[in-house]
């Protein structure tokens, strides 16, 4: 099936540092999600965005969906130990509204 | 509200078996979905169900593999016989449908790691 390209594929930074991440696709998305995953836990929401152009913030987190429809990014400011973990875009494709296509994740790691 | 419930958190089984996991959705929830998740291969729908009924199954890997619902407050996917390469940890999520159409939010349960040796 299709898959979102989600780059980088890991991050090592330190705490503090900010961190950016994002995800594309050849095709046109209705919806732009961003989970989290922490080791052996499901994926958590962290932003939803619904319109092309959208910014949307979520404490430290930032989400746009891109206004081409193909693309998202995701920052993260001023990282903590906390962040540590599998970040992952999703999305909705045009045309199927009821099934979300993942990226293949960010592996982030932050060091004190 | 408990969130997604599966069950079993780990299990491990022989080549063979039957190997059978569970999923309670959130209460409300009219969508219910069965993802496959591995190193190689990432995040994976499997099935999904509206209302109970199967939407689409083409993510099934083979006829080894089943899911049913057969009320909104429960499903189960099956694998008999089970391989190792199903080796994987499956997440149950639900959702119901936003506002907005095609906005289906979905929420994961803990998932059930699954090893067959």
């Amino acid at each position: 099936g299709q898959q979102l390209n989600q780059s980088p594929q890991s991050m090592f930074i330190q705490e503090g540092e900010d961190v950016s991440m994002n995800c594309t696709s050849s095709s046109i998305f209705n919806t732009w999600l961003w989970y989290k995953q922490d080791p052996g836990e499901g994926p958590v929401l962290l932003i939803a965005l619904y319109k092309a152009g959208e910014l949307t913030s979520n404490g430290r987190l930032t989400a746009q969906f891109g206004i081409t429809r193909k693309d998202s990014f995701l920052n993260i400011s001023a990282s903590i130990p906390s962040d540590v973990g599998i970040y992952f875009c999703a999305g909705h494709p045009t045309g199927t509204a009821s099934k979300l296509t993942f990226g293949t994740g960010t592996r982030l790691q932050v060091t004190l | 509200d408990a969130g997604v419930i599966q069950s079993p958190r780990h299990e491990v089984t022989e080549m063979g078996q039957e190997v059978t996991l569970r999923c309670k959705p959130i209460s409300g929830h009219d969508y219910l979905f069965w993802y496959r998740q591995t190193m190689m291969r990432g995040l994976e729908l499997l099935i999904y169900f509206n209302n109970n009924v199967p939407i689409d199954d083409s993510g099934m890997p083979e006829d080894r593999f089943s899911a049913k619902m057969p009320n909104a407050s429960f499903s189960t996917l099956k694998i008999q016989p089970s391989e190792p390469r199903d080796s994987a940890v499956y997440f149950c999520a639900s959702s119901f449908e936003q506002g907005v159409p095609g906005a289906n939010v979905l929420t994961f349960g803990a998932g059930s790691r699954l090893t067959v040796l």
